[in-house]
């Protein structure tokens, strides 16, 4: 079993609906990231979160501690929202902030 | 802008040959990674380095080898003892004994012909 699973592994959706994307982690996390992966392959940083809420734009990204879960929204999503989606979680080892990655969620909004 | 250069981004190389990955960065960041991706599998871990002139395996360094002579630099080596090398490389960087996000490069594609 991966130590972070996201749900689900792909998701098609029509522009403007609201969207969830789920991650599970099974170890201790100093922090949990969301990174949004493009066709052409760059990676960007959309969140990192240690406890709690943040929103930037459409986007709210969530985390319970407790639970060892986290979920991503889009609201009002568009065309241009298509990309991976990866979880990864940050366990903090000595010097090394070492990165376990979820196998991403290939999101496809359609016009 | 400062960022993280991969180059080239697409490599197509012969097997049985050494090819090499470059990595540069001018975020002034101390820890350099590098990251295999294959299809249906989370990032991997190949080589990271906390500072110039060190650096230490990840989980699947077999076949792999890399060089830390300057701050802003971090070459990737596929040797031939690889053995399935065709995957997406992607180069990241952040500051040293942080939490901050990593940065990553827009990525190498290499194949083996």
């Amino acid at each position: 079993k991966n130590e972070v699973e996201q749900s689900p592994q792909n998701l098609t959706a029509q522009e403007g609906e609201f969207i969830t994307i789920n991650c599970s982690y099974s170890v201790g996390i100093s922090a949990l990231h969301w990174l949004q992966q493009h066709p052409g392959g760059g990676i960007v940083s959309l969140f990192m979160l240690s406890s709690g809420k943040k929103k930037h734009g459409r986007l709210i990204a969530t985390i319970n501690i407790q639970e060892k879960h986290s979920s991503l929204h889009i609201t009002a999503s568009h065309p241009r929202d298509s990309a991976v989606y990866i979880c990864a979680v940050s366990v903090y080892g000595g010097a090394t902030n070492k990165l376990i990655f979820g196998t991403g969620t290939l999101l496809a909004v359609q016009p | 802008d400062g960022g993280i250069t991969q180059s080239p981004k697409y490599l197509f190389r012969k097997e049985g040959q050494n090819v090499t990955l470059s990595c540069e960065q001018n975020l002034n960041h101390d820890a350099m990674y590098w990251y295999r991706q294959d299809p249906g599998q989370g990032l991997r871990l190949i080589y990271y380095s906390q500072i110039v002139n060190d650096f230490q395996k990840g989980d699947i360094a077999e076949g792999y080898s890399v060089s830390r002579e300057k701050k802003e630099s971090f070459p990737l080596t596929v040797t031939s003892a690889q053995k399935n090398p065709t995957a997406f490389y992607l180069c990241a960087s952040t500051k040293r004994d942080t939490l901050q996000p990593q940065h990553f490069g827009d990525g190498t594609r290499l194949s083996i012909l």
